[in-house]
């Protein structure tokens, strides 16, 4: 079946922007997780959806990030007044539920740049 | 956040030789391991998960758990070209926890 999408696949904005980044998760899977990739920090998680459970918010970095997912499937990560040191890519993954031996599959991300 | 520290790189190895990645993690009460690839401009796709100590093989990969050294390996059998790429360990880590917490890469290059 259809793996995780996520578009746009490359969004360039100005600094101060607002930007909205979308995941498609794979069908029937529960689990919806946020990530970024960046040169010096890695790979770091940013927020959690399962199901109708409040989401984990605990790894966004300020209050400029959030996220939201509607009827359990797709999901949007706003940035607001984006900055430079938000350049990254942004990871979504997703997996059937929070069982510890669910696998997170993971989208092909969405690459940002902000100038 | 968990750390978890993988062997520094890059590896070099010529082909058809074995590669040997190692990981550490910090958190003793971590239940499930993970080893990802990630070809350079490519999201990371799973390789292998383990969860019990020993070994687990898949092919020409051999993923080895130990937790009481709160270590995990992956090796790679008669290494080809198409292996070279960044392999990240991951970890989840006790009841409760579901997020995956990455070492920061460990790049490998097979040499033809």
């Amino acid at each position: 079946g259809a793996g995780v999408s996520q578009s746009p696949s490359n969004k360039v904005t100005e600094k101060g922007k607002d930007v909205e980044l979308r995941c498609d998760p794979i069908s029937g899977h529960t689990a919806l997780y946020w990530y970024r990739q960046s040169l010096g920090q890695g790979l770091e998680f940013l927020i959690y959806f399962q199901g109708n459970s409040a989401p984990d918010k605990s790894g966004l970095p300020s209050d400029r990030f959030s996220a939201e997912r509607t009827g359990g499937s797709v999901s949007t990560l706003t940035i607001q007044r984006t900055q430079q040191e938000d350049s990254a890519v942004y990871l979504c993954a997703s997996s059937l539920g929070t069982l510890l031996e669910e696998t997170q599959y993971f989208g092909p991300g969405t690459r940002l740049l902000v100038l | 956040q968990k750390e978890v520290e993988q062997n520094s790189g890059p590896l070099s190895v010529p082909e058809g030789a074995i590669a040997s990645l190692n990981c550490t993690y910090s958190d003793r009460v971590s239940q499930s391991f993970f080893w990802y690839r990630q070809y350079s401009g490519k999201s990371p796709e799973l390789i292998m998960s383990i969860y019990s100590n020993g070994d687990k093989e898949d092919g020409r990969f051999t993923a080895q758990l130990n937790k009481a050294s709160q270590y995990v390996s992956l090796l790679i059998r008669d290494s080809q070209p198409s292996d070279s790429a960044t392999y990240l360990c991951a970890v989840i880590g006790g009841f409760g926890d579901y997020k995956l917490s990455f070492g920061a890469g460990t790049t490998v290059t097979v040499r033809a």
